[in-house]
């Protein structure tokens, strides 16, 4: 069975720059999360997703991040304009609901000059 | 105070001995429990489940305190393999979003 796809695998760009990275989930789960990981923060739930709908995007660092899930096999995490403190690895996660085990696509490496 | 707390390490320790990990959460209404474990520059991986009455998978055995809010992980004769970190996870349950810890690095060494 295909586990999460994300696309990019890695991303390179400039300053100020439109980021899009993009997840696929498993068929049939539910609920979508969207993860920065850094060294200094370690791992932070950015947003997520229930039946499609965005539950707790509290963690979102500000407006320059959007997210959106149009349908359940598709979601889009976007940063505009991007900023050098932007670079992480981003990952996206799915589960069959809220609260049961997540499994995690392969990530997205950004790198913001 | 911190909604999961893990002590960060590293543990180093030689190949064969047994090492634990314990991880504090604040919220005495958490329901569901997991370890995860992540390799370097790869996406973590969901290790075990953690049920109510402890449970085994193996080498690993996984423990839940409620009275005093931590899970534990037991690795019995750890291997070189197993050298990553171990991420635990506390959720409320339901629909609810899983809270990870900051992870503990285990590094077994010959």
């Amino acid at each position: 069975d295909a586990g999460v796809i994300q696309s990019p695998r890695h991303e390179v760009t400039e300053m100020g720059q439109e980021v899009t990275l993009r997840c696929k989930p498993i068929s049939g789960h539910n609920s979508l999360f969207w993860y920065r990981q850094t060294m200094m923060r370690g791992l932070e739930l950015l947003i997520y997703f229930n039946n499609n709908v965005p539950i707790d995007d509290s963690g979102m660092p500000e407006d320059r991040f959007s997210a959106k899930m149009p349908n359940a096999s598709f979601s889009t995490l976007k940063i505009q304009p991007s900023e050098p403190r932007d670079s992480a690895v981003y990952f996206c996660a799915s589960s069959y609901q809220g609260g049961q085990p997540q499994h995690f696509g392969d990530g997205t490496r950004l790198s913001i000059l | 105070r911190k909604e999961v707390e893990q002590d960060p390490g590293p543990f180093n320790v030689p190949e064969g001995a047994t090492v634990a990990f314990n991880c504090t959460y604040s919220n005495s209404a958490s329901q569901s429990f997991f370890w995860y474990r992540q390799d370097c520059r790869k996406e973590p991986k969901l290790l075990m489940s953690v049920y109510s009455s402890g449970n085994e998978d193996g080498r690993f055995t996984a423990q839940l305190n409620r009275a005093s809010q931590y899970i534990s992980l037991l690795i019995r004769d750890s291997k070189l393999s197993d050298s990553a970190t171990y991420l635990c996870a506390v959720s409320l349950g339901g629909g609810n979003k899983l809270t990870f810890g900051t992870g503990t690095q285990l590094k077994v060494e010959l």
